[in-house]
């Protein structure tokens, strides 16, 4: 059991929008910054979203993240096939003192 | 461009100690502000952090694996590496490293490296 709470799976058709939401609670997402990861099969995870709402260079602005209270969500337009994959989130959680992830998102682009 | 790449032994007996190294490319390991990193992904599973080590040799460890678990850093050799002691078929995993941030977030990642617990 994951100490923060991804949706198994969500699916959206090519073109349009879909958000994952991760839920945890005041003593990580609540006060601390999320971050968000793209796995396709295969390949390491990638940075999507640092700092709650942050992209790194290259992350098309198709991404975007947000963070209310101790919930924190991924957007995403303009769905493409590539788009699918598996999404994680990520804080800081200061009472387990550790760096701990959702249970992963899997992206369905129908 | 920063780059990082894990190696090491790709199968391991239970009860003996897993040893993995990455080499840290492209950069300097003596940054401020940045940890160097071990996660794991065990087959089908999400990721777990492991560990992170500080260039000046600080360390912290993920409380569920602290009693099993050692990091430690070599700057002169742009490396950092993981052992894991009294492993079980639960420690076969994907193990990535990665550097990351004050912030928790990692980036870039290495490719990752399959250990298989099995005798």
């Amino acid at each position: 059991q994951s100490v923060l709470t991804q949706p198994p799976s969500v699916s959206a058709a090519p073109g349009q929008k879909v958000t994952i939401s991760c839920s945890g609670t005041t003593s990580n997402i609540g006060n601390n910054y999320v971050s968000w990861y793209q796995q396709v099969p295969g390949p390491a995870p990638k940075l999507l979203i640092y700092e709650n709402n942050k992209r790194p260079s290259g992350i098309p602005d198709r991404f975007s993240g947000s963070k209310s209270g101790t919930s924190a969500t991924l957007g995403i337009t303009g769905l493409q096939t590539g788009d699918e994959a598996d999404y994680y989130c990520g804080t800081w959680d200061s009472s387990l003192s550790a760096v701990v992830f959702g249970g992963g998102t899997r992206l369905t682009v129908l | 461009q920063l780059q990082l790449q894990e190696s090491g032994s790709g199968v391991v007996k239970p009860s003996e100690t897993l040893s993995l190294t990455c080499t840290v490319s492209g950069g300097s390991m003596n940054i401020s502000f940045y940890y160097w990193s071990w996660i794991r992904q065990p087959p089908g599973k999400g990721l777990e952090w492991i560990a992170n080590i500080y260039y000046t040799g600080s360390t912290h460890y993920n409380p569920s694996l602290k009693s099993r678990v050692s990091i430690s850093v070599d700057t002169s050799k742009s490396q950092f590496s993981l052992r894991l002691s009294s492993v079980t078929a639960a420690d076969t995993a994907v193990y990535y490293c990665a550097r990351r941030s004050y912030t928790a977030s990692f980036f870039p990642w290495g490719q990752g490296t399959l250990v298989t617990v099995s005798s």
